[in-house]
């Protein structure tokens, strides 16, 4: 069963930094593309960022682009987002997702999320 | 960035009923469309890929079409469980959007 699981959530003031990982198991964690999708309180669904399984390329929406990295320790089946220069907006649920074998934007399973709070 | 349009934002509806949703994207995406269901308090789940493929283990009430810019989702038989926000969502062209969502009601 595929399973995964986020953590290094929490209250920040802006400006700060956060590291989210996402540890996995129940699949071949190298043989796939991985993403973070985010959600602000009450509102819709927004993909953040996606790393092919060797972590040979990375992707990022263009407001987080030089702010967050995406990166990823496979022999550990973990997912990582660095995040830099927090701003109020970054407030949200962020969810570590599995994409495809070979390509991102298909989210086939997804995490329960954690909760970054950026707020002075 | 290509903009998805998604109608209606909210609906109500008996056990039994046919829902419909559509989604509207700005550009061709070629069928690069997906459907997920969320409630409240979990992460989303994929129901449909490609437009019209079904994921594995989701009942066969739910299907989509579509081709182009546009697209439905459709549930027949609206069953207890399926009261939930619906969003579609493209990955054809980088940043993958979702649309903004249907909450699904009952009445």
């Amino acid at each position: 069963e595929v399973q995964l699981v986020e953590s290094g959530g929490g209250l920040i003031h802006p400006g700060g930094s956060l590291r989210l990982s996402c540890a996995a198991s129940g699949f071949t964690f190298s043989n796939f593309v991985m993403s973070w999708v985010r959600q602000s309180p009450g509102k819709g669904l927004q993909w953040v960022s996606s790393i092919t399984g060797n972590g040979g390329s990375t992707y990022y929406t263009d407001s987080v682009k030089g702010r967050f990295t995406i990166s990823r320790d496979n022999s550990r089946n973990t997912l990582y987002l660095q995040m830099h220069s927090l701003r109020v907006e970054d407030t949200a649920i962020y969810f570590c997702t599995r994409d495809g074998p070979y390509s991102s934007g298909c989210h086939y399973h997804w995490g329960q999320g954690s909760l970054v709070t950026v707020s002075s | 960035d290509t903009q998805m349009t998604q109608s209606p934002s909210s609906l109500s509806a008996s056990v039994g009923d046919r829902v419909t949703i559509t989604c509207q994207a700005s550009q061709d995406i070629f069928n690069y469309l997906n459907w997920y269901q969320q409630k409240p308090g979990k992460a989303p789940k994929l129901l449909i890929y490609d437009a019209s493929n079904l994921e594995t283990g989701v009942p066969s009430r739910f299907s989509g079409s579509g081709s182009g810019t546009d697209y439905t989702f459709t549930i027949i038989g609206l069953q207890p469980e399926d009261f939930a926000t619906y969003y579609c969502q493209q990955y054809h062209n980088l940043p993958w959007t979702f649309g903004q969502g249907t909450k699904v009601e009952i009445k």
